[in-house]
């Protein structure tokens, strides 16, 4: 079984410029996560799909960050404008059900590392 | 807001001493997961916890559940430098619908 597939796997940009990150979640689940993490420190959820639906983007900062879940299947994260403080790794899991259940297990793409100078 | 706070944020010690690392919430979890992360990898699961007092061992690493569902701890017993690496809590909060992590422990185990 495929895993969870992010590309780039490395993206070094300026500061104010823009980066796209995508998503293909493991083929029939039916949540996808996004989340930051900074190195070091614990993974913070930037966004929840629900197929194609928003369970939750709270923490999404949207006046620069955006998220679509194309057909509740691919998924992009854009950044625009880049700040220094958005250096981090950008990790995108899936998981069978929609909610974290006992036996619903996530699974994690290895992350798309982003450097912003 | 990070619901799940893990202390120490930092630990460093000798092969063969035992330690415990902390999870704790405000807020009731149906389950809570541990993972553990080492540097350029996603985190792996190591264990799941759904009954509130539920003990489970996985080797040398116990993981307590606590009885209100608020709080979770993993203990590791002779430590060895291969427990290295980030120690991370995580689930979802009683009618949230949303998968949080905790704020990790960063675990160096010298040999």
């Amino acid at each position: 079984e495929a895993g969870v597939a992010q590309s780039p796997r490395y993206k070094i940009i300026e500061k104010r410029q823009s980066v796209a990150f995508w998503c293909n979640p493991i083929s029939g689940h039916a949540t996808l996560y996004w989340y930051q993490q900074i190195l070091g420190q614990g993974p913070k959820l930037l966004i929840q799909f629900q197929n194609n639906g928003v369970v939750d983007d709270s923490q999404l900062p949207k006046d620069r960050f955006s998220a679509e879940r194309l057909k509740g299947v691919d998924s992009t994260l854009k950044i625009q404008p880049a700040k220094l403080e958005d250096s981090a790794v950008y990790l995108c899991a899936s998981s069978p059900r929609w909610t974290a259940l006992s036996g619903n297990t996530i699974y994690f793409g290895e992350g798309s590392w982003l450097t912003v100078v | 807001t990070q619901l799940l706070e893990q202390s120490p944020q930092f630990l460093s010690i000798q092969e063969g001493e035992n330690l415990t690392v902390y999870c704790n919430s405000s807020s009731v979890f149906s389950s809570l997961q541990w993972y553990r992360q080492e540097p350029g990898e996603g985190p792996v699961l190591l264990v799941t916890v759904v009954t509130g007092g539920e003990v489970k061992k996985l080797k040398r690493l116990t993981f307590q559940f606590g009885d209100a569902r608020k709080d979770s701890s993993l203990h590791i017993t002779a430590a060895q430098p291969g427990d290295t690496g980030l120690y991370l809590c995580a689930g979802e909060a009683s009618g949230t619908y949303k998968y949080i992590f905790g704020t990790g422990t960063r675990l160096k185990v010298l040999a």
